[in-house]
């Protein structure tokens, strides 16, 4: 089974700052799909970017980038330019390229942004 | 175009009793998923239907049921309420092969 692993808790950064998310999986399969996804306090699971694991390059989206890594399993979340509207629980997810709706998420990570 | 919207928001129930949760995807989403997210952890995932056909479960006990109906709008059944079945419950809704897209959940609390 896919596992997704979050070591950190919590981060902090400050306002303007930049800041990096880490995530690591374990899979066997070799086509499959990663996501971040942010979640506020009122709750709602919001898309942050994509990465399809055929890609070679990074996916980027504004002040958000990724740096997926296929071999070490690793997919960290870059956000940059940090704004408090970026404080929330963020969570790393995975989905098998076959099971389009079936996700694995990791535990979280808390980002506080400080002004 | 509305979102993926899911009633209660907020429910209390009692041990023992039953919940049923519903859920109305986004207008063309064929693909309805169900997540409980206890507190202070990650979605887990519970169930996919898409045209109306169970394509996946989690590892919940068959107390957790759930079906489609042919509007695409879903129903989440859980039966024999326990306490740790306090959560979050979220629905997701897709197009084939794309990203999924949340509700804002049910608060479920059983006391």
């Amino acid at each position: 089974a896919q596992t997704v692993t979050q070591s950190q808790p919590e981060m902090s950064v400050q306002e303007a700052e930049t800041v990096t998310l880490s995530c690591t999986y374990d899979t066997s399969e070799s086509d499959y799909y990663l996501f971040w996804y942010k979640q506020p306090p009122s709750r709602q699971m919001i898309l942050v970017i994509r990465q399809e694991a055929y890609k070679q390059q990074n996916a980027t989206e504004n002040r958000f980038s990724v740096n997926f890594q296929k071999a070490a399993k690793s997919f960290s979340l870059k956000i940059s330019d940090s704004q408090l509207g970026d404080a929330a629980m963020y969570f790393c997810a995975y989905r098998s390229a076959g099971n389009f709706n079936k996700f694995y998420f990791g535990s979280g990570t808390k980002l506080n942004v400080k002004p | 175009d509305a979102g993926v919207t899911q009633s209660p928001t907020h429910l209390i129930k009692t041990r023992g009793q039953q919940v049923t949760l519903r859920c109305s995807p986004i207008s063309g989403h064929k693909s309805v998923s169900w997540y409980q997210q206890v507190l202070g952890q990650g979605p887990q995932f519970i169930f996919q239907y898409y045209e109306k056909e169970e394509r996946g479960r989690g590892n919940f006990p068959d107390r957790f049921s759930a079906r489609q109906f042919p509007n695409y709008s879903s129903e989440l059944n859980v039966n024999a309420l326990l306490l740790g079945d306090s959560a979050l419950y979220l629905c997701a809704s897709s197009l084939q092969g794309n990203t999924i897209y949340f509700g804002e959940g049910s608060w479920l609390t059983v006391v």
